[in-house]
């Protein structure tokens, strides 16, 4: 019955590969994100989508592809992977237009990129 | 654009002792304040938030927060702190648009016995 979950959990890959990590929320949730956690902890949010729709993408290369098949799911595919690529990242929902309610959080993918 | 400091970026207390996280935010309109707990390895917990109302706000796992508008301030506090509680504890703020919640750069909390 988890709230938000994403897979893998970890992921290590080679340079030059495309992977995707998934997230599925069943808290019926419209909005859902993708933040970047780096080796600093230092959080930054890269996607927002609401109902299936982009409405954030702060300035990530576009070898970040967000896929919203429906509002319970926001996928992260991400092509031609290098170094800096690795990170913890992390999956979360929100009520529509209800910052106040806080972000549930997946408990993240690790991706290590070698 | 909003933003959130967290200066400690390290902070060590013994168990039992009281316990003050600082947080300041910057944001022209009045905020959406949220204090987040991340354990090793773990995904990140909603502590408590603010939003309106009284500005002494009371969480999960006997913490609280109180919001001082004129030290654009909302700083994380317990009165005894126990060894579970050592984390990395963030503080965010969030939009009135309810699309983005902006992170500071996190607390380390280091508990001695």
């Amino acid at each position: 019955d988890t709230a938000v979950s994403q897979t893998p959990k970890y992921l290590v890959t080679q340079m030059g590969n495309d992977k995707s990590i998934k997230c599925e929320q069943n808290l019926g949730h419209d909005t859902m994100y993708w933040y970047k956690q780096d080796s600093k902890k230092f959080l930054k949010i890269m996607f927002s989508y609401n109902n299936k729709e982009l409405i954030i993408n702060e300035t990530v290369p576009n070898r970040f592809s967000p896929k919203s098949p429906d509002k319970a799911h926001l996928n992260l595919h991400i092509n031609s992977l290098e170094l800096g690529d690795s990170a913890v990242y992390f999956c979360a929902s929100s009520p529509r237009g209800s910052t106040n309610y806080g972000y549930t959080f997946g408990s993240g993918t690790r991706l290590t990129v070698v | 654009a909003q933003s959130v400091t967290q200066p400690d970026i390290h902070i060590t207390v013994s168990e039992g002792a009281s316990l003050e996280l600082r947080c300041n935010y910057s944001y022209g309109a009045t905020p959406y304040l949220f204090w987040y707990v991340q354990s090793p390895g773990q995904g990140l917990q909603l502590l408590l938030k603010y939003f309106s109302g009284d500005t002494l706000v009371q969480g999960i796992k006997g913490f609280e927060a109180e919001f001082k508008r004129s030290q654009s301030s909302f700083n994380l506090r317990k009165p005894s702190v126990h060894w579970s509680d050592a984390a990395e504890y963030f503080c965010a703020v969030g939009n009135n648009a309810g699309n983005m919640l902006t992170f500071g750069g996190g607390t380390r909390l280091m508990v001695k016995p």
